[in-house]
């Protein structure tokens, strides 16, 4: 089992309401990840990290923003949220293996759920 | 185009059966591939990772397959079990960035009924 941990599990919440989405690991591990799921899809890569202060865009566009302030904690936040948004939100952390070979496995956290009315 | 491809989308099995789970995937350079197993309302967990170089590689009653010639992978789950009933998601990295990015496919829902 990961230590690696997502608060809220649930939540519901109405439009333009700003929202923090809460992500800690306590492996000590220093790539973070921040993912989009919705159901019967794949994961989409929205945000990632390579340390502290180190932060970047993925693969989906996204209207969130992340920070990482300590090694330990992620947190994702929505300014304004809209119905689009609604969606499973995954964090995952990582270490490197072996550099230059991609081997790391990431761990990931039990998700957000979010609905946005 | 950087694709990965799972088959059957959804599967339906009794318990004590076993089932082959099939990954086709497009993603080049490559670097390895992993099996991930995901339970509803959770995250994932890696069960296996293949590079290049390995063929096969077994965690328990799972054992994953890996051609690379061919492009093709496939996770086979023996005596199945009902905690089994989860998605099963294949995931192929590439070797062009620093990152190593990865390409997911979108499961294959498994149900295993007693």
């Amino acid at each position: 089992e990961a230590d690696i941990y997502q608060t809220p599990r649930y939540l519901v919440i109405g439009t333009g309401k700003k929202i923090t989405l809460e992500c800690s690991q306590t492996m000590g591990h220093d790539k973070m990840y921040w993912y989009q799921q919705d159901p019967g899809m794949e994961l989409h890569l929205i945000h990632y990290s390579y340390g502290v202060n180190s932060t970047e865009k993925g693969d989906l566009s996204s209207e969130s923003t992340v920070s990482r302030i300590r090694t330990e904690h992620f947190p994702l936040t929505l300014e304004s949220a809209r119905p689009s948004h609604t969606s499973q939100y995954l964090c995952a952390s990582s270490e490197v293996v072996e550099e230059g070979g991609g081997k790391e496995t990431q761990y990931f956290g039990p998700g957000t759920r979010l609905l946005v009315l | 185009k950087n694709q990965v491809e799972q088959s059957p989308q959804s599967l339906i099995i009794l318990e004590g059966k076993n089932c082959t789970l099939q990954c086709n995937y497009t993603v080049s350079p490559f670097s390895n591939l992993r099996w991930y197993k995901q339970d509803t309302g959770r995250g994932p967990v890696s069960l296996t990772i293949m590079t290049f170089s390995e063929n096969t590689k077994s965690n328990g009653r799972y054992t994953a397959t890996l051609d690379a010639d061919t492009k093709q992978s496939s996770l086979h789950i023996t005596a199945s079990q009902l905690s089994d009933s989860a998605s099963y998601i294949c995931v192929v990295n590439d070797r062009g960035s620093t990152l190593g990015r990865l390409y997911f496919g979108r499961g294959t829902q498994l149900t295993v009924w007693p």
